[in-house]
């Protein structure tokens, strides 16, 4: 079955602790972006990353790193989380040149 | 002006009603057409998608695209409680880039 999965799916963590979500996708695709969903503004991207070892910034990459080590890995890395990352997250598979993206079910932060 | 717009609702329906939901663009250089729903808790799903101006159809669900108007549409006939969830159109100008451009969610009700 294809898919994306994500973890964890819940984390309440602390200001300035790092933490790691991570992705992983079957689907051998190369494309794969980060997005996060807040009330009112709807999915913004993070990160995305067009194959291996590329990966450039979306609309909103601040506070945020990412990696792509390996095709099927793609995870997001907060290295100082703060209140304002608090945040409902998503990682999609797919995409570019017109071909739709594949979403995870969610990552939801809360940073206290 | 945000390049892609989409009342955000609530729509409330009973059931058995035919559902339109829409949403206008700005950028004549989309290509590609999406609309993908999101239940309670999960992530976007693919619904529907279309390349060009026209229409297609899937079971209940019919999208259409006016490029001419900029304003594509997704109209479900005979819609059930079972497709209460939120609905999210997505334009993509087909680059390798691969950037999605997401309106913010049309949250649909369908009651019995």
């Amino acid at each position: 079955e294809a898919q994306v999965t994500q973890n964890p799916r819940y984390l309440i963590t602390v200001t300035g602790k790092k933490l790691t979500v991570t992705c992983s996708q079957n689907m051998n695709h190369e494309y794969m972006s980060w997005y996060r969903q807040d009330p009112g503004l709807g999915l913004r991207q993070i990160y995305y990353s067009m194959n291996v070892e590329v990966t450039d910034k979306g609309d909103v990459p601040e506070g945020y790193k990412v990696s792509r080590k390996e095709k099927r890995n793609f995870p997001l890395i907060l290295e100082s989380p703060s209140p304002n990352q608090t945040s409902l997250y998503f990682c999609a598979s797919g995409g570019g040149s017109g071909q739709p993206q594949h979403f995870g079910d969610g990552t939801r932060l809360s940073i206290l | 002006q945000k390049e892609v717009e989409q009342d955000p609702g609530p729509l409330s329906v009973p059931e058995g009603a035919i559902v339109s939901l829409n949403c206008t663009y700005s950028n004549s250089a989309f290509q590609y057409f999406m609309w993908y729903r999101q239940y309670s808790r999960k992530g976007p799903e693919l619904l529907m998608y279309t390349y060009s101006s026209g229409n297609k159809e899937d079971g209940r669900f019919t999208a259409q695209v006016d490029k001419s108007s900029k304003y594509i549409s997704l109209f479900i006939r005979d819609s059930q409680p079972s497709d209460s969830a939120t609905y999210l159109c997505a334009m993509d100008r087909g680059s390798t880039l691969g950037r999605l451009y997401f309106g913010r969610g049309t949250q649909l009700t369908v009651w019995p």
